[in-house]
């Protein structure tokens, strides 16, 4: 199965910048890659999904990017508000072909964005 | 459209004692059903999938169990609970051959005394 990298330590922010993070995975390259959002307490929150053929994806003030040669991720958050703070997860297809048995989830980067 | 069901939202139990939980998903039908426990300080961990009811498949062998008596319904359950399977249990549902999102439950939060 896959073993998924993110930033543990937390990634301070000031208001307004840009917040890149990074997901590094190790094993075959997945299908496709997710990102979520996780408040304190609360569920997860699907924002993006890339799959292996696309290079960038957009969502408002959202981009992922992917890059299967460098078995990366980054994820970056334009013009960030305090309100962007949360942990945000890596997600990728638990084994390879992208089937429907579930998803491996990185430990998640806590992003602080100061006002 | 599409909403998610889990509960309770929050459960104290003392060790040996059994566990239901349940998950009911609203406005689609055949999901894809998961189950998932989070530990303090540490990554999702997938306990379960299920493709259809009574198909159930495990990803880690365990103390727990889940049933899929109905399309929409997720049960994870355990007939005597250990201190370790305390933790934030969470059910999500997609949709297709898993090139969807997944859209998770608000979780319970388990403590076993």
């Amino acid at each position: 199965s896959q073993k998924i990298e993110q930033n543990s330590e937390a990634l301070n922010i000031q208001e307004g910048k840009t917040a890149t993070l990074t997901c590094n995975y190790t094993n075959y390259s997945p299908a496709y890659l997710q990102w979520y959002r996780q408040d304190p307490g609360r569920g997860p929150v699907f924002l993006l999904l890339i799959r292996e053929n696309e290079k960038e994806k957009r969502k408002e003030r959202l981009k992922v990017t992917f890059d299967t040669t460098l078995k990366q991720s980054l994820f970056h958050i334009t013009a960030s508000q305090p309100a962007d703070s949360a942990t945000y997860l890596c997600a990728l297809d638990m084994y390879s072909g992208g089937g429907a048995d579930g998803l491996t989830f990185g430990k998640g980067t806590h992003l602080i964005i100061q006002p | 459209s599409q909403t998610i069901h889990q509960w309770p939202a929050t459960l104290v139990q003392p060790v040996g004692s059994p566990l239901s939980l349940e998950c009911t998903v609203e406005g689609t039908s055949n999901p894809n059903l998961y189950w998932y426990r989070q530990a303090a300080g540490r990554g999702l961990q997938l306990l379960f999938y299920s493709v259809g009811i009574g198909q159930i498949s495990s990803e880690v062998p365990q103390n727990l169990s889940a049933s899929r008596p109905q399309d929409r319904q997720f049960i994870l359950s355990s007939k005597k609970l250990l201190l370790s399977d305390s933790g934030f249990y969470l059910c999500a549902w997609t949709r297709g051959l898993g090139n969807y999102g997944y859209t998770f439950g608000s979780g319970t939060r388990l403590t076993v005394v």
